[in-house]
């Protein structure tokens, strides 16, 4: 069965640190990848999507990037952060079809910036 | 443009009883997905029940029915006999076919009451 893992669970920064969140995915080859941003009490934003090693799509590049090293791992980066990077932040994981595959979801990473 | 609008910020029933959670829809597409996802408080996003725009018949999953309605772009989830454990959010989603973006709704937080 397929298992996607996503740390840390919570992370406390200050501003203009760097950031690096990772996800790996079990059991499955050549999966969608994506991170998604979840403010307090909202909807899910879509950040960084990538059909493979090396391919990353931005839907709201701001100050944070993705990579792919390996097929299964995906990885969340700033620079530095601002303090509106604070929010609840989720690895998902879909088969490569279109349209009718379901996202598989990690349990978030809680980024408070202060 | 796709946009996902669930209308019901926040939802009561009473244990056992059935409850039925809004979501509109729109898109130009003719071919997409729609999903629904469970959010309990810890955080975890859980995948319950897909419905493709040309399926013909309504989507079931135990407990969990879809109400698709295509021509008023409406595909409403249906908890029957509702748990206490049914206590979260729900998030209402579509991805068009052919696509990799999928697009949440604002969520409805569902209390059940004992």
């Amino acid at each position: 069965s397929q298992t996607i893992h996503q740390w840390p669970a919570t992370l406390v920064q200050p501003v203009g640190s760097p950031l690096s969140l990772e996800c790996t995915v079990e059991g499955t080859s050549n999966p969608n990848l994506y991170w998604y941003r979840q403010a307090a009490g909202r909807g899910l934003q879509l950040l960084f999507y990538s059909v493979g090693i090396g391919q990353i799509s931005s839907e709201v590049p701001q100050n944070l990037s993705a990579s792919r090293p390996q097929d299964r791992q995906f990885i969340l980066s700033s620079k530095k952060l601002l303090l509106s990077d604070s929010g609840f932040y989720l690895c998902a994981w879909s088969r490569p079809d279109r349209g009718t595959s379901p996202l598989h979801f990690g349990n978030g990473t809680r980024l408070t910036v202060t | 443009a796709q946009k996902i609008t669930q209308t019901q910020p926040g939802m009561f029933v009473q244990e056992k009883e059935a409850v039925t959670l809004d979501c509109t829809y729109d898109t130009s597409d003719q071919s997409y997905g729609l999903f629904w996802y469970k959010q309990p408080s810890s955080g975890e996003m859980i995948f319950l029940i897909y419905q493709g725009s040309y399926d013909e018949q309504n989507a079931t999953e135990g407990r969990y029915s879809l109400n698709f309605q295509k021509a008023r772009k409406s595909a409403n989830l249906v908890i029957s006999a509702s748990q206490l454990g049914d206590s979260a959010m729900y998030f209402c989603a579509m991805r068009e076919s052919g696509g990799f973006k999928t697009i949440f709704g604002a969520g409805t937080r569902l209390f059940v009451k004992a």
